[in-house]
């Protein structure tokens, strides 16, 4: 019941675009984003819920396609801070209760 | 935003010793929090979700003998890894939800060494 991003890792220069993908074989009821940083706990970034919504801030937002059991993640004009590791979380039936992490993706900004 | 608290951040036991990580939700109240274990390079394992009130739920494959979980009161869950052993070495992370509709606000995290 682990989701399954992709890909595993991204190699990017500044100021170039991402996209991360988050996708479940069971029904999703809710897909969170996090940020990790070396040595450090995750940072939490979003949650959507189901109902198909996107939501962003500044340069990073999300999408989420209950059809397809899917979470997209997009950084466009990507900074040297967005280095890390980012994982998708997701609830099953409610959004009470435990949530199933991804295995992430790394994803490095070079200058 | 919601804290949450975790102490110690890295902590370094002999082997056969016991260790508690305690974990706490500063400004809000989690009836519920989660505790995690993270090795290197690798994705979050949910260990145990734990209750305030009442008995922890360990995920199948968890040793609740071995991974003592409280929850006394609202803001405050405590994890203690009994008889450590060095494969216990990891990062174990605590994590709590100020609604049911945010995401989930992660402690910083406790690195647990066995020797």
């Amino acid at each position: 019941q682990q989701p399954v991003q992709s890909p595993q890792a991204v190699i990017l220069r500044e100021g170039e675009d991402a996209v991360i993908n988050c996708s479940s074989s069971k029904a999703l009821y809710s897909v969170h984003w996090y940020r990790q940083k070396h040595g450090e706990a995750p940072v939490f970034l979003m949650i959507l819920l189901k109902g198909g919504e996107q939501k962003g801030h500044e340069k990073i937002s999300a999408s989420f396609n209950e059809k397809k059991q899917q979470s997209s993640l997009y950084l466009t004009a990507s900074q040297l801070s967005y280095s890390g590791t980012y994982f998708c979380g997701s609830t099953f039936s409610t959004n009470a209760g435990k949530s199933t992490f991804g295995d992430g993706t790394t994803l490095t900004v070079k200058p | 935003g919601a804290v949450v608290s975790q102490h110690p951040s890295r902590v370094i036991c002999k082997s056969g010793t016991s260790v508690k990580i305690e974990c706490r939700s500063l400004d809000f109240q989690a009836t519920t929090m989660f505790w995690y274990r993270q090795f290197p390079k690798q994705s979050l394992m949910l260990m145990a979700t734990s209750n305030e009130g009442s008995k922890a739920t360990y995920e199948q494959g968890v040793e609740k003998d071995k991974f003592l979980i409280n929850h006394a009161s609202l803001t405050l869950s405590t994890l203690t890894v009994t008889s450590a052993h060095p494969e216990d070495s990891s990062f174990y992370i605590c994590s709590a939800r100020e609604y049911n509709n945010y995401g989930y606000t992660f402690g910083s995290g406790t690195r647990l060494t066995v020797v």
